[in-house]
């Protein structure tokens, strides 16, 4: 299976300012056929079920607030939250699809 | 509006058996992939199963194989887990998942608020 391995734990971030989360597969989940990378970011808020927030690496969800951006290929990954709001508190999970389907560790993003 | 609802979760003794269920409602469930997706208290996602639109094609976690069987009633727009032999590491909150596509699996689309699975004596 491949392996994602997110970084870091956790972060604590000012209001307004830039949280990178960064994701990281064993292989690449870049599908040479269609230049597509099969990697998802997801959202969870403390007592609820995820959200999905992006697909194939970059393409935002309908409703995703466009401070919320995911950037990389191949085998690296990031996702981007350039102003960062209150409502951000949450855990972010990456997931690949390329090869069954592996979850990140996730990220645990608090405010300083 | 899309909705999941799981239901059938519990506290069962290690060995025991557990079916759980999904309903959903506000789209075209034969038309989608579905999915069982695991959280256990505190920790990080786990995918456990999922299933194709014609259940063609069944995938199962390492950790569930030979465990766990999922199906799916296209006309009753429901999708199940059977659980079998549990184990204490199965207690979890369970969700229910929609994917993005039919016939393969790619992201978890949409989620259920999950039923909560306990495995204790």
């Amino acid at each position: 299976d491949i392996v994602m391995t997110q970084s870091p734990d956790s972060l604590a971030v000012s209001l307004g300012e830039r949280a990178t989360i960064n994701c990281k597969s064993s292989q690449s989940v870049l599908y040479r056929s269609d230049n597509k990378n099969y990697l998802a970011w997801y959202q969870q808020k403390a007592g609820q079920p995820p959200k999905l927030l992006i697909s194939w690496a970059s393409t935002r969800e309908s409703g995703v607030p466009d401070r919320f951006r995911g950037s990389g290929s191949g085998t690296d990954f990031t996702l981007t939250i350039s102003s960062l709001q209150a409502e951000d508190v949450a855990v972010y999970y990456c997931q690949q699809y390329y090869s069954n389907l592996t979850f990140g560790g996730g990220t645990k993003v608090e405010i300083k | 509006e899309v909705q999941l609802v799981e239901s059938g979760g519990g506290l069962v003794q290690p060995g025991r058996s557990l079916r759980l269920s999904c309903a959903a409602s506000g789209f075209t469930f034969e038309n989608y992939a579905m999915h069982w997706v695991r959280q256990a208290p505190g920790k990080g996602l786990e995918w456990v199963s999922g299933i194709t639109w014609n259940s063609r094609s069944i995938g199962y976690a390492d950790s569930v194989k030979g465990r766990f069987t999922i199906s799916r009633d296209n006309a009753k727009n429901s999708l199940y887990l059977q659980m079998d032999s549990l184990r204490a590491e199965d207690t979890a909150l369970y969700y229910c998942v929609k994917d993005d596509q039919s016939s393969t699996y790619w992201y978890f689309h949409v989620w259920g608020r999950g039923t909560l699975v306990t495995v204790s004596s």
